[in-house]
């Protein structure tokens, strides 16, 4: 059984150029989300989705950044425009369910680097 | 909000010291906590977990108690190794619905 599958380990783009990242979650899992890491920062949430829909986009940049979930498919994480401070880490965690005590199956994540 | 705060590292040991890593949360209701390891180059693992006031998590030999009194999570460990020289985060979760919130993590570096 596999677990949280991210593509690709490693991303370089340069300035301007468009980011694709692909999740696909454990089998049985119906809900994705997306964190960033950065530096000395820690661990931020971006979005929350299940199949279909976005149900909290809460930490999502306003601009350039986008999240889908279809039907059939990975999650894709889009970042439009790239700029040099989108550098970070992007993982992809999974669960089963939505309830307060289920923890979540992390991906191994993907590693995009701006030049 | 929710939020989670948990002591800055680096924490640096000595092989077999003992291990204390703080955190303290904000949260309405009942949330669950959960402690978190990131090894290098690796996503996050699923430490330990308690779900409600007084459930102590337990996993390879690290333990934490959940204290709403004092809204703790301290994760400890008696004998530190090597190969426990990792990342470790401390998390929250609230209502249904609601995504996990992690602090800052803590830098662990253990030396032989």
């Amino acid at each position: 059984n596999a677990g949280v599958m991210q593509n690709p380990r490693h991303l370089v783009r340069r300035r301007g150029q468009e980011a694709r990242l692909r999740c696909s979650p454990m089998k049985g899992h119906s809900h994705v989300y997306w964190y960033r890491q950065l530096p000395e920062e820690g661990l931020k949430f971006m979005v929350y989705l299940q199949k279909e829909n976005i149900i909290d986009e809460s930490g999502m940049p306003k601009e350039r950044f986008s999240a889908e979930f279809p039907k059939e498919g990975p999650s894709i994480l889009r970042i439009q425009q790239v700029v040099r401070g989108d550098s970070a880490a992007y993982f992809c965690a999974s669960s089963q369910a939505t309830e307060t005590n289920y923890g979540y199956t992390f991906g191994s994540g993907t590693r995009l680097t701006v030049v | 909000g929710n939020s989670v705060t948990q002591m800055e590292g680096p924490v640096t040991l000595s092989e077999e010291a003992f291990l204390t890593i703080n955190c303290t949360y904000t949260a309405t209701g009942y949330p669950s906590l959960f402690w978190y390891v990131q090894y290098p180059g690796e996503g996050l693992q699923l430490l330990l977990k308690a779900t409600k006031a007084d459930d102590k998590g337990s996993n390879k030999g690290f333990e934490a108690t959940y204290r709403k009194e004092t809204t703790s999570f301290h994760l400890e460990k008696g004998s530190v190794q090597v190969s426990d020289s990792a990342v470790y985060f401390c998390a929250l979760k609230g209502q249904a619905g609601t995504a996990l919130i992690f602090g800052k993590g803590t830098t662990l570096s253990v030396s032989s």
